[in-house]
C-alpha cells in the first residue's frame, strides 16, 4: 500500500521570505499523481499544485513550485514571497492511476505541515 | 456553482445517536468521495461513488456506517449508534472524471459525540 510522509508538523517563515515543505512517500507504481492541498483554519481544503509523475518538468503556480525527486520519491513544496494569508496547514496526497487493489477513488494524504507565517 | 456543500457544519450528538450528513458535490462531477479527518491527521479515506454507484469503501467504514447517493446527485452518510470515536471532521470531496486533476473539498461537517 501507499504511504505519505511530512517529517515537519510545523513551520514558520517570514513573511516575504522563502519556505521549503518536505513530503516523501513510497509506491511500487510508476505512474501517478501528487497534489499539495492547504487548509486554512476552519475553512475548506484548496489544491495548490498538482504533478504527474510522468513529466519530468515541475510544477509550478505562481509564487508556489515543486521539486519532484521521483528516484527519491520525494515531492517537496516551496513557497517564495511568503504571505501572512499562507498561514495553513499543508497536506501531501498521492492519487494511483491504476485501479491498484481498487484504491482507484483513494486519494492518500500525509499528516500535514502546519506553516505559520510572521509578520 | 458554490462549490461542495455540506450540511451541516456542527453536529453535537450523544453517545449511541444516529447522525446523518449531506454532501451536494459541484453538479458537473460524477464522483463523490467520504473523508474522515481526526485532530492531527491527514484526511482518512472512506468511501466513494461514481454518479449513484458506490464503488468503493475503507475498512475505516464499519458496520455503523452507511452511505448513499441517490440518482447521482447529493449524498449522505449515516453512523448510526454513534460511539466517542466517532469524533471527527467528516470531508465531502467531489471530481469530475477520475479526480486525476484533483478533488474539490466541502468544508467539512464536524461530529462530537458526548
Amino acid at each position: 500500500a501507499q504511504t505519505v510522509t511530512q517529517s515537519q508538523p510545523e513551520m514558520s517563515v517570514q513573511e516575504a521570505e522563502t519556505v521549503t515543505l518536505s513530503c516523501t512517500y513510497d509506491t511500487s507504481e510508476s505512474d501517478y499523481y501528487l497534489f499539495w492541498y492547504k487548509q486554512p483554519p476552519s475553512r475548506q481544503m484548496i489544491l495548490v499544485i498538482r504533478q504527474e509523475a510522468y513529466k519530468q518538468q515541475n510544477a509550478t503556480e505562481n509564487r508556489f513550485s515543486v521539486n519532484f525527486q521521483k528516484a527519491a520519491k520525494s515531492f517537496s513544496l516551496k513557497i517564495s514571497d511568503s504571505q501572512l494569508g499562507d498561514a495553513a496547514m499543508y497536506f501531501c496526497a498521492y492519487r494511483s492511476v491504476l485501479n491498484y487493489g481498487g484504491s482507484q477513488g483513494n486519494l492518500i494524504f500525509g499528516k500535514g505541515t502546519k506553516l505559520s507565517v510572521k509578520p | 456553482d458554490t462549490g461542495v456543500s455540506q450540511d451541516p457544519r456542527h453536529k453535537i450528538t450523544k453517545r449511541g445517536q444516529n447522525v446523518t450528513f449531506r454532501c451536494d458535490p459541484i453538479s458537473e462531477h460524477n464522483r463523490l468521495y467520504w473523508y474522515r479527518q481526526t485532530l492531527g491527521q491527514g484526511p482518512e479515506f472512506l468511501t466513494y461513488f461514481q454518479n449513484e454507484a458506490q464503488l468503493e469503501k475503507s475498512r475505516l467504514l464499519s458496520d455503523r456506517f452507511s452511505a448513499e447517493r441517490p440518482k447521482g446527485s447529493f449524498s449522505t452518510l449515516e453512523i448510526q449508534r454513534t460511539e466517542q470515536g466517532d469524533s471527527a471532521m467528516y470531508l465531502c470531496a467531489s471530481s469530475f472524471g477520475q479526480g486525476h486533476y484533483g478533488y474539490t473539498f466541502g468544508s467539512g461537517t464536524r461530529l462530537t459525540v458526548v
